[in-house]
């Protein structure tokens, strides 16, 4: 298995344009979640979801992020517009399943500049 | 918002020495705990879920305890080599089965 494959792994953008960052699950997996990683909060949960559809969104930080899942081997992190406190690393992991008992399978993190 | 609480957060040791540090968590409604390495510029991988009172896990020179009773986990390393240098962090899933990730303790292996 490749593991969890996200997209791009390095983003520089000016503050104003859209961002999508995307993100492949291992496969089977039925949670996919992002994280977001920065020095002042460490890694905080953004959303999460289960079988494709979101459960909770209370970690998104305001309406300018949005997320979807589409397929159950695909999903995207969009902001619109940016700005540059948005600059952080993204990650996307999957699991079995959220119970707790299932550890999370992290990909490599989008780095993402806002300028 | 659950309380996560790791120490040292930095630690430095020298190869060869063994090392520990502390991972404290609420000790009611326990679910499980999960350890975690983060090296630089890597992602974090899955270390341990450990889910019983009393639990003892081991990979290699790296183990871990779990008391559930007093909210607190050891992870220990078993001499240290450079390689081990990372950010060590444990999560903690709530009541909806969320994990809430510690500020991790990074440790520096100087050769």
């Amino acid at each position: 298995d490749a593991g969890v494959i996200q997209s791009p792994r390095h983003e520089v953008t000016e503050m104003g344009q859209e961002v999508t960052l995307r993100c492949k699950p291992i496969s089977g997996h039925d949670y996919l979640f992002w994280y977001r990683q920065t020095m002042m909060r460490g890694l905080e949960l953004l959303i999460y979801f289960n079988n494709n559809v979101p459960i909770d969104d209370s970690g998104m930080p305001e309406d300018r992020f949005s997320a979807k899942m589409p397929n159950a081997s695909f999903s995207t992190l969009k902001i619109q517009p940016s700005e540059p406190r948005d600059s952080a690393v993204y990650f996307c992991a999957s699991s079995l399943d959220k119970t707790g008992n299932s550890p999370l399978h992290f990909g490599n993190g989008t780095r993402l500049t806002v300028t | 918002i659950l309380n996560v609480e790791q120490s040292p957060q930095s630690l430095h040791v020298q190869e060869g020495d063994s090392t520990n540090f502390t991972c404290s968590f609420p000790s009611s409604n326990f679910y499980a705990l999960h350890w975690y390495r983060w090296e630089t510029a890597k992602s974090p991988e899955a270390l341990f879920v450990m889910t019983l009172n009393g639990d003892e896990k081991k990979k290699g020179r790296i183990s871990a305890t779990l008391n559930t009773k007093e909210g607190y986990s050891y992870l220990y390393i078993k001499g240290s080599q450079p390689e081990d240098s990372a950010t060590y962090l444990c999560a903690f899933p709530g009541s909806a089965r969320q994990l809430t990730f510690g500020s991790g303790t990074q440790l520096t292996v100087l050769p």
